[in-house]
């Protein structure tokens, strides 16, 4: 299994508090994504990175904020967390960008509940 | 933007049977990839098979198997010799730049 790790795991928190979940890799791979899943919708790409410092938006970037400053660890930041952003939450990495060919490897999740 | 459909919300089959799980999608690209992913209760997602869209032979990958039909946008994930362990949510992805687009995923029960 790729080495992937996400912290917390599950997280309850209430609505207008800043939230940070954290994706860690053990692989040297140069892209990490954050994805979050909801019923009916499969994952959706939130934001994703290309390298230390380069960061991008994805499909669903409203609410969210990301950084990056080592190859290792890759945040996602909810600056003021609402309802709808009550989700499970997947980090991502691959060797190389998502227009190649190479595999994505998923992390376990993060459970987050905004009440 | 690019669409992927996946109709089939729930689905099941004996086991040792053959079932087939269908998977649409948009795009006006020429060059992309499509995948398949399998999400196992212990929510961890796994690659199960990909496709290049330049390539016309279908993917194979032991019992999974895909009929990629690009005129048609359709790409379906074929399981024979269904076992316990496939119970699943399948997701169909598409790939043809920086965003992996899935759809909203088939949820396939497979019974004693």
């Amino acid at each position: 299994d790729a080495g992937i790790t996400q912290s917390p795991r599950h997280k309850v928190t209430e609505t207008g508090t800043p939230v940070t979940l954290r994706c860690h890799q053990t692989e040297n791979h140069r892209y990490m994504y954050w994805y979050r899943q909801d019923p009916g919708h499969g994952l959706r790409l939130i934001h994703y990175s290309y390298g230390v410092k380069d960061t991008d938006k994805g499909e669903v970037s409203d609410g969210y904020s990301v950084s990056r400053s080592k190859t290792e660890d890759f945040l996602l930041t909810l600056e003021s967390a609402t309802s709808s952003q009550t989700s499970v939450y997947f980090c991502a990495i691959s060797e190389a960008g998502q227009s190649s060919y190479n595999e994505q490897f998923f992390g376990p999740g993060t459970r987050l509940t905004v009440l | 933007a690019q669409t992927v459909t996946q109709s089939q919300p729930e689905m099941s089959v004996q086991e040792a049977e053959t079932v087939t799980l269908s998977c649409t999608y948009d795009t006006s690209e020429n060059n992309y990839y499509l995948f398949w992913y399998k999400q196992p209760p212990s929510r961890q997602m796994i690659l199960v098979i990909r496709q290049e869209a330049y390539k016309q032979q279908n993917a194979t990958e032991n019992r999974f198997s895909v009929n990629f039909q690009k005129a048609a946008k359709s790409f379906s994930l074929k399981i024979s010799d269904s076992q316990l362990g496939d119970t699943a949510m399948y997701f169909c992805a598409y790939n043809a730049g920086n965003m992996l687009t899935f759809g909203g995923g088939t949820r396939l029960m497979v019974k004693p």
